[in-house]
């Protein structure tokens, strides 16, 4: 079974300051992670996400996030965000074989919320 | 192009009723999946098709949650004698293939209200 835990369920940050969002995961098999964002009234979209490779993935709007094995992370960072980036954010991890490898297990999501 | 679709977007019933909640998902897409989202909690995975069939339904929480796809494209989560505990939103994902590596795109939900 998998589990995951994200350490912050609000997160308030000021326009072009940086910004983690933590994301822990507790897996007994190897695992695929992944973020997901969630605009105000819109559906969930994937936003980066990690299956093999090099352990630091980047999105396309500045978001980058790096699976740590050791401490089973995978924080999402940002260095500068905008007002735009106001959401909430899922990190999910899906097991990469075995019975359960249709299933997504999400966290409990952080609202990021940038402030002018 | 179109991506997945799901309706009704709101329904509202009586605790004791029947309701179906239906998902188109994206062309082509032979995978398909069932998530149940509570107010201020991630979502929680219900059930997975691969084609016509369930791969898994680990995830449905008791007997009066069932869910079918009879032609491997549409599906319909259907949940019988609704209870309060049920309000949730009902969201819908499809994804190209089944491997664990593809990405499932979801549709906007539908909110269950059992009032």
């Amino acid at each position: 079974a998998q589990s995951v835990t994200q350490l912050d369920s609000q997160v308030p940050v000021f326009e072009e300051a940086p910004v983690e969002l933590r994301c822990n995961y507790s897996s007994s098999v190897s695992v695929y992670l992944f973020w997901y964002v969630q605009y105000p009234n819109q559906g969930l979209q994937l936003l980066l996400k990690y299956l093999s490779g090099s352990t630091l993935v980047e999105s396309i709007n500045g978001f980058e996030a790096e699976f740590n094995k050791s401490q089973t992370s995978f924080h999402l960072r940002k260095p500068s965000v905008h007002i735009s980036d106001t959401a909430e954010y899922f990190c999910a991890v899906r097991p990469a074989g075995g019975t359960s490898y249709g299933k997504l297990t999400f966290g409990q999501g952080t609202i990021l919320t940038v402030h002018p | 192009g179109a991506g997945v679709s799901q309706t009704p977007s709101n329904k509202v019933t009586e605790k004791g009723k029947y309701v179906e909640l239906r998902c188109d998902p994206i062309s082509g897409h032979t995978a398909l999946y069932w998530y149940r989202q509570s107010l201020g909690q991630g979502p929680e995975f219900l059930i997975y098709f691969q084609g016509t069939g369930a791969a898994d339904d680990s995830g449905l929480p008791n007997d009066r949650f069932f869910a079918v796809r009879p032609e491997g494209s549409v599906s319909t989560l259907k949940i019988q004698r609704t209870e309060r505990g049920d309000s949730a939103v009902y969201l819908c994902a499809s994804s190209l293939g089944e491997s664990p590596k593809e990405t499932q795109y979801f549709g906007p939900g539908t909110r269950l209200l059992v009032l």
